[in-house]
């Protein structure tokens, strides 16, 4: 079964400030993806990645970049954090299934 | 845009009826049509799948009916047990793009 973790589980980070939230997969999957889930608008897609050094924007990317240095791993980088990113953000991987990390919940003061 | 739309929101059952929560999508190369179940403080969950070459999948008490014409696909959960009590996403997909979700849909079985 796949499995994809994600760090930190949980982050309190303040407006401005810059934040990095990490996915690891190790199911040698060649798509990974970060969402993030508020209610009332179920599951959003923010970037993919479609293997290492490739990554494109989803349908709401502003405000956020990413990186896939590896096969193993996709970061999700807030350059200047807003209250409005506070979420919960999941990373999945895999071509037809997703596969989904357990989620990180960010709250930004 | 969006490609894949749910309904209803939220539905209420009672233990033992059939529930049922449907889609749409837009998008005709869209090949692969799962469902998803996301219990509270857990992630979602892969629960069922189709592909267009059937119009119909089960998996126990979960069923998914499927018309390519109408670009429409459901899901029927037979026998809804309280367990079954979570937020249902269904999604579609072809091979070069990622996944369009539909909004979900939180379900509640009362006992």
């Amino acid at each position: 079964e796949a499995a994809v973790t994600q760090s930190p589980r949980n982050k309190v980070a303040v407006t401005g400030g810059k934040v990095t939230l990490s996915c690891n997969q190790t199911n040698n999957h060649n798509n990974m993806y970060w969402y993030r889930q508020d209610t009332g608008h179920g599951l959003r897609l923010i970037h993919y990645s479609y293997g290492a050094g490739s990554t494109e924007k989803g349908d709401i990317p502003d405000g956020y970049k990413a990186s896939r240095p590896s096969q193993e791993n996709f970061s999700l980088i807030l350059e200047l954090a807003t209250p409005s990113q506070t979420s919960v953000y999941f990373c999945a991987s895999g071509n037809y299934e997703q596969y989904f990390g357990p989620g990180t919940r960010l709250t930004v003061l | 845009q969006q490609q894949v739309r749910q309904s209803p929101q939220s539905l209420t059952v009672w233990e033992g009826e059939t529930a049922i929560l449907n889609c749409s999508y837009e998008d005709s190369t869209f090949d692969y049509f799962p469902w998803y179940h996301q219990f509270p403080g857990e992630s979602p969950a892969l629960l069922i799948a189709i592909r267009p070459v059937s119009n119909k999948k089960e998996d126990g008490r979960f069923t998914i009916f499927f018309n390519k014409r109408e670009k429409k696909f459901s899901l029927h959960i037979a026998d809804s047990q309280p367990g079954d009590s979570a937020t249902y996403f269904c999604a579609a997909k072809n091979n070069n793009n990622a996944p369009r979700f539909g909004a979900g849909t939180k379900l509640s079985v009362k006992p």
